[in-house]
């Protein structure tokens, strides 16, 4: 166990709907990174926050969103939702900046 | 772009023969190189890492061996265990940002 948690575990969503995935971190971890795992795409870095900050961006579609609250807690958004979203969301933490993360077990999210 | 190479894809051994996982990386600024280890339905668990100041790293059965000059990396792991089985993925990350780019995983199976 990683001490990072995720929530829920498993989603399942029609097209077009908007679903929240949240994210709760390492006790004491600043830094907030959310993943994207599918099978053609491997796992895809999508952005990270760091003390409530956006840090850094990856491929993340405009339909995405994402924040990181004063309690440090991060939510995922993902909006008008395609079947190709369909996928693991992980949630990693780590203690600051440019230190080891530590990955959360996962939301599985399948749009149908 | 920031690309990382991973061979093999599946890599089958038997229970106490050695595994060797290889990664080549295209960022030659990138300097940190972590290994995860995911079990089904998990999310992926940090096993070893390494800087690129340090050009071999060990952990009782795990070692990392760093190559900067030909930007490769690999896992070793001796003896292995049924327990062993799992997919593995490289990652390169840095300088000057936390996004790790990750290989496409290497599932190992061990056979009793």
């Amino acid at each position: 166990d990683s001490g990072v948690t995720q929530t829920p575990k498993h989603l399942i969503t029609a097209t077009g709907q908007r679903v929240t995935l949240r994210c709760s971190p390492r006790s004491g971890d600043l830094s907030v990174y959310w993943y994207q795992q599918s099978l053609d795409q491997g796992l895809q870095f999508l952005i990270q926050y760091y003390n409530g900050e956006e840090r850094a961006k990856g491929n993340i579609l405009e339909r995405f969103s994402a924040q990181q609250f004063p309690d440090l807690h991060s939510e995922l958004n993902l909006s008008s939702l395609e079947l190709g979203d369909s996928a693991l969301y992980f949630c990693a933490s780590s203690p600051g900046l440019a230190e080891t993360q530590y990955f959360g077990p996962g939301t599985r999210l399948l749009v149908l | 772009g920031e690309n990382v190479e991973q061979h093999p894809s599946t890599l089958s051994v038997q229970e106490g023969d050695s595994a060797v996982i290889k990664c080549t990386y295209s960022d030659s600024a990138s300097n940190y190189f972590p290994w995860y280890k995911q079990e089904l339905g998990k999310g992926p668990q940090l096993i070893i890492d390494i800087r690129s100041n340090v050009g071999e790293k060990k952990d009782q059965r795990i070692a990392v061996t760093l190559n900067k000059t030909a930007k490769h990396f690999s896992l070793h792991i001796t003896e292995t265990q049924p327990e062993d089985s799992a997919v593995y993925f490289c990652a390169a990350g840095g300088p000057g940002t936390d996004k790790l780019i990750f290989g496409t995983g290497t599932r190992l199976q061990v056979f009793p």
